[in-house]
């Protein structure tokens, strides 16, 4: 199947930094990608849409500004967490939407760990 | 926001055995899917079923969908010790483009 790469894997920051993380669809072009984020022994909780070429569509409670999107490629939307703090820390999973089929492929996630 | 519960949360059987993992969901959908995924991984898709099938085979997977009830079961059969994973239910329904999951269950087979 389709494949979509996360990086990193893993990241650990201090308190207020910026991190960015980037989902890329390896061999096929993404309109739509999306970002969820999981807590331990949790489900996925949709944060936010990311079109190529307009902006992100943000799931009600997400903070706009603290998770920034961009989907400036068919192939490529990063996800930026702006000024971290700790409870900021989580899994966060992309996902990628093939064309045709529109069926979706999750990269293998990012584990944020903020000190 | 999760579209509905998965039951049980937790599950521990022995190898060899049958697992049975349910799900519900509150809207009416266009098809239910399962995933699996490892510990600190990501999604792994496993079968999708539409809203007008009311089973589906895939090796060792048994899924059925009963929309009336608006719940699904996921079976696995003659578990393996490799089968050890969290397993999500997943919907997609209307004009909406993303998957909305359901809360998981853990499944342990113990070898």
């Amino acid at each position: 199947g389709a494949v979509v790469s996360q990086h990193p894997s893993r990241v650990i920051c201090k308190s207020g930094t910026s991190v960015k993380i980037e989902c890329r669809s390896l061999d096929f072009q993404a309109t739509t990608m999306f970002w969820y984020r999981q807590f331990p022994k949790q489900s996925l909780m949709l944060m936010a849409t990311s079109n190529e070429g307009s902006k992100a569509t943000y799931e009600q409670g997400v903070e706009k500004d603290k998770f920034l999107i961009n989907h400036a490629s068919l192939t490529l939307s990063t996800l930026t967490v702006t000024s971290a703090h700790p409870e900021d820390s989580s899994f966060y999973i992309c996902s990628a939407r093939t064309p045709g089929t529109g069926e979706l492929f999750f990269g293998e996630g990012s584990r944020l760990t903020v000190l | 926001s999760q579209q509905g519960e998965e039951d049980p949360q937790a599950l521990s059987i022995q190898e060899g055995e049958n697992a049975t993992m349910n799900c519900s969901y509150k809207t009416s959908i266009n098809n239910l899917q399962w995933y699996r995924q490892n510990s600190g991984r990501g999604l792994v898709h496993l079968i999708l079923i539409r809203s007008n099938e009311r089973e589906k085979h895939s090796g060792r997977l048994r899924v059925t969908l009963d929309t009336s009830k608006k719940s699904s079961s996921l079976l696995i059969t003659a578990s393996r010790a490799a089968d050890t994973a969290s397993y999500f239910c997943a919907t997609a329904s209307g004009s909406a483009r993303q998957l909305t999951f359901g809360s998981g269950t853990q499944l342990t087979v113990l070898p």
